[in-house]
C-alpha cells in the first residue's frame, strides 16, 4: 500500500516565476491537506482540500493556491514566488470525518527560489 | 487560539542516556496532543497522540508522553536512546473549531553522541 507521495521531491525557481507541487493521498484517504516548513521551523498549515474544494486556510496570502482532483490528488500552486517562498512543502491526507483523523506525511517537495 | 511551544532548540544526549523532550500547548479546551519525528530529507513520522483518557501514552520506538493539564505540558521520554534518534521531534496540537490542520511547534533536534 503505497503511502503518501509528492513530486518534484526538489525544485528550483527564480522570483517571480510560477509552481506547481503535486500529491496522492494514502490510498482511501479523500482529503489533502499542504503544509510549509521553512528551514529551522515546524511546518505551518497552508490550506486543505476535500470533495475537491478548500475546506480550511491558514494565515497565507492568495498567490497560495490549490486544487484537488476527482481521484483525491491534489496540486498546490505559488504565483509570484519570493525569495520567502523556499522551503520544504508537505502534504498530507486523511479520512475525513466528524472528528479527527490522523493525517499522514508525504517526504515534501523541497523548494528553493534564487 | 491554540499553539505550541518546544523551549529546546537542540538537545544532546549520549546513546544509553535517558531522554526527555518538553511541549508546552495552550489550547481552550482538551486538545488533541501529537509528537511527531522528521528524519534528515524525510517527512513526518507519528510518534504517539493524545485525545483522551489515560494521560500516560505509549508510542512506536519505545517513546511515551505524559499530558498534564495542570502545566499545559505533553512532554516526550524514552528511557533509553539509540544514535537512530537523532532526528527533528516537533510537539503539535489540533486546531480549534473542529478543524482537521495541525499546528506545530518549532521542534527539538536530538543530538546523540555514541
Amino acid at each position: 500500500d503505497a503511502g503518501v507521495t509528492q513530486s518534484p521531491t526538489h525544485l528550483i525557481k527564480t522570483r517571480g516565476q510560477q509552481v506547481t507541487l503535486r500529491c496522492s493521498p494514502k490510498s482511501g484517504h479523500d482529503t489533502v491537506s499542504w503544509y510549509q516548513q521553512a528551514l529551522g521551523q515546524g511546518p505551518q498549515f497552508i490550506f486543505q482540500y476535500y470533495e475537491e474544494e478548500e475546506r480550511q486556510r491558514g494565515n497565507f496570502p492568495d498567490r497560495f493556491s490549490g486544487h484537488q482532483f476527482p481521484n483525491y490528488s491534489s496540486e498546490l500552486n505559488v504565483n509570484a514566488l519570493l525569495l520567502g517562498d523556499s522551503a520544504l512543502y508537505l502534504c498530507a491526507s486523511s479520512l475525513a470525518g466528524a472528528s479527527y483523523n490522523e493525517q499522514f506525511f508525504g517526504p515534501g517537495t523541497r523548494l528553493t527560489v534564487l | 487560539a491554540q499553539s505550541v511551544t518546544q523551549p529546546d532548540i537542540h538537545i544532546t544526549v549520549s546513546e544509553g542516556a535517558s531522554l526527555e523532550l518538553r511541549c508546552n500547548y495552550s489550547y481552550g479546551a482538551t486538545p488533541y496532543l501529537f509528537w511527531y519525528v522528521q528524519s534528515p530529507g524525510q517527512g513526518l513520522q507519528l510518534l504517539l497522540k493524545y485525545f483522551s483518557g489515560d494521560t500516560l501514552v505509549q508510542g512506536i520506538k519505545g517513546f511515551e508522553a505524559e499530558f498534564k493539564r495542570s502545566q499545559s505540558s505533553f512532554n516526550l521520554r524514552k528511557p533509553s536512546v539509540h544514535w537512530s534518534d537523532a532526528a527533528e521531534y516537533f510537539c503539535a496540537v489540533v486546531g480549534v473549531g473542529g478543524a482537521n490542520n495541525l499546528f506545530f511547534g518549532t521542534g527539538t533536534r536530538l543530538t546523540v553522541i555514541p
